[in-house]
């Protein structure tokens, strides 16, 4: 089992839809979670930190649940320029360890 | 500032040869990392170091060596490559006291 998995998708979803990923991870002992974007080819990029109770940052939601041990990232009114692929990562320890990252879900928003 | 800068952008090797890939960040960040992205993959962790000096394996040493040149610059070495270490490899680096990591824009390494 990996420690980190991801529905890698495809999503394809018309503009203004509300989309939703979903991110386990195996090590119940984690500390810090994030998510990443990566457009194609190009170097990953944080898009935001998850936190227990929750974030949000404009149209995108990150949350935890610890007890179930996943993450998920929702983001309201899809945009074209949201087509992506976003990675999940998670952090054994909160201070410059290492990361694990899944392998991405790839996300396409369509006019 | 240029944030992380990873050369070369671009390399093809025969199998067999060495390789230095070179990496360098100018945010005074501690930690430093070596990934590998194969298609349709997320990132492999190669070799961080956690602080100037210090080295460790992550999760997919074989085959690669690192250096810790100083507190800037940090490089990853394949000293006989092979058609399997074809892949994108991305450097990030990260400050005290935060999670996030930067990363360099990549190099794209085809092994014949």
């Amino acid at each position: 089992r990996k420690e980190v998995e991801q529905d890698p998708g495809p999503f394809n979803v018309p503009e203004g839809a509300t989309v939703a990923f979903n991110c386990t991870y195996s090590n119940s002992a984690s500390q810090s979670f994030f998510w990443y974007r990566q457009d194609c080819r190009k170097e990953p990029k944080l898009l935001m930190s998850v936190y227990s109770s929750g974030n949000e940052d404009g149209r995108f939601t990150a949350q935890l649940n610890r007890a179930s041990q996943y993450i998920s990232l929702l983001i309201r009114d899809s945009k074209l320029s949201d087509s992506a692929t976003y990675l999940c990562v998670v952090n054994l320890n909160t201070n410059a360890g290492k990361s694990t990252f899944g392998d991405g879900t790839t996300l396409t928003v369509k006019p | 500032n240029a944030g992380v800068t990873q050369t070369p952008k671009f390399q093809v090797l025969k199998t067999g040869q060495s390789m230095t890939l070179q990496c360098a960040q100018d945010m005074n960040h501690n930690s430093m990392y070596w990934y590998r992205q194969d298609p349709g993959m997320g990132l492999r962790l190669i070799y961080y170091s956690a602080s100037e000096g210090t080295t460790d394996k992550g999760e997919v040493p074989n085959g690669y060596n690192v250096s810790r040149l100083n507190k800037r610059e940090f490089s990853l070495r394949l000293e006989s490559a092979a058609p399997s270490q074809t892949s994108v490899y991305f450097c990030a680096s990260i400050g005290r006291n935060t999670d996030t990591q930067y990363f360099g824009p990549g190099t794209r390494l085809t092994v014949l």
